[in-house]
């Protein structure tokens, strides 16, 4: 079946570090990958996809993302992080072809230490 | 204003009771999706509209029911509600099946 794996569960770094998300799915061939933001108290926000083409995408609040296919992989990254970063991120891919279900990887807690 | 906005936002209530859950959207798209939230499970999907005439099973949909009165409305009913139905629940809407758009949410507890 397929699924998202997100291998960490909480995050903590420092204002103005850098910081890397890590997701990886199950599927054979390569479906489409979202990443959703998740502020306290919010809904689901997107933050970027990737369908085809270049690998590495830009999205909106400074983050960017990289599909690489011989790992299965979706990281999420930011040159430097802001307070305002603290939140629950989610990885998610919808499979192609089907009724385009959406799959959720179980999130990743980001703290954000001044 | 919101694109998609549910309501309640809060709820609390009691073990058999019948609850809804409401639903509506502005952005003009087909497809409507619920969704409940649990820590450490992410969002599993509960049930979804493609159109007014055609609403599917997702993967946990047993003890609810939905109803999609309009393209742009569609409701979430708890008909005995129970207590590990205690959970966040979101509606989503999509263009394409792809990329989905979110609304705040609802806190549900049942006690």
């Amino acid at each position: 079946a397929q699924s998202v794996t997100q291998p960490d569960i909480h995050i903590t770094v420092s204002e103005g570090a850098s910081l890397e998300l890590r997701c990886n799915y199950s599927y054979g061939a390569t479906p489409y990958l979202f990443w959703y933001v998740q502020s306290p108290g919010q809904g689901l926000q997107l933050l970027l996809k990737y369908f085809s083409g270049d690998t590495l995408v830009q999205g909106i609040k400074g983050f960017e993302a990289e599909f690489k296919r011989s790992q299965s992989s979706f990281n999420l990254r930011k040159p430097s992080v802001h307070w305002s970063d603290a939140a629950e991120y989610f990885c998610a891919v919808v499979i192609p072809g089907g009724y385009n279900k959406l799959i959720f990887g179980a999130g990743t807690r980001l703290a954000v230490h001044p | 204003d919101a694109d998609v906005t549910q309501t309640p936002r809060n709820r609390i209530t009691k073990t058999g009771k019948r609850i809804m859950l409401e639903c509506s959207q502005t952005k003009g798209h087909d497809r409507m999706y619920w969704y409940r939230q649990d820590p450490g499970l992410g969002l599993r999907l509960i049930y979804y509209s493609f159109d007014v005439k055609d609403i599917n099973k997702g993967e946990i949909s047993d003890g609810y029911s939905v109803s999609r009165q309009a393209q742009a409305k569609f409701s979430l009913s708890l008909e005995s509600a129970i207590p590990n139905q205690t959970a966040l629940y979101f509606c989503a809407t999509s263009p394409t099946g792809n990329e989905q758009y979110f609304g705040p949410g609802t806190r549900l507890t049942v006690t």
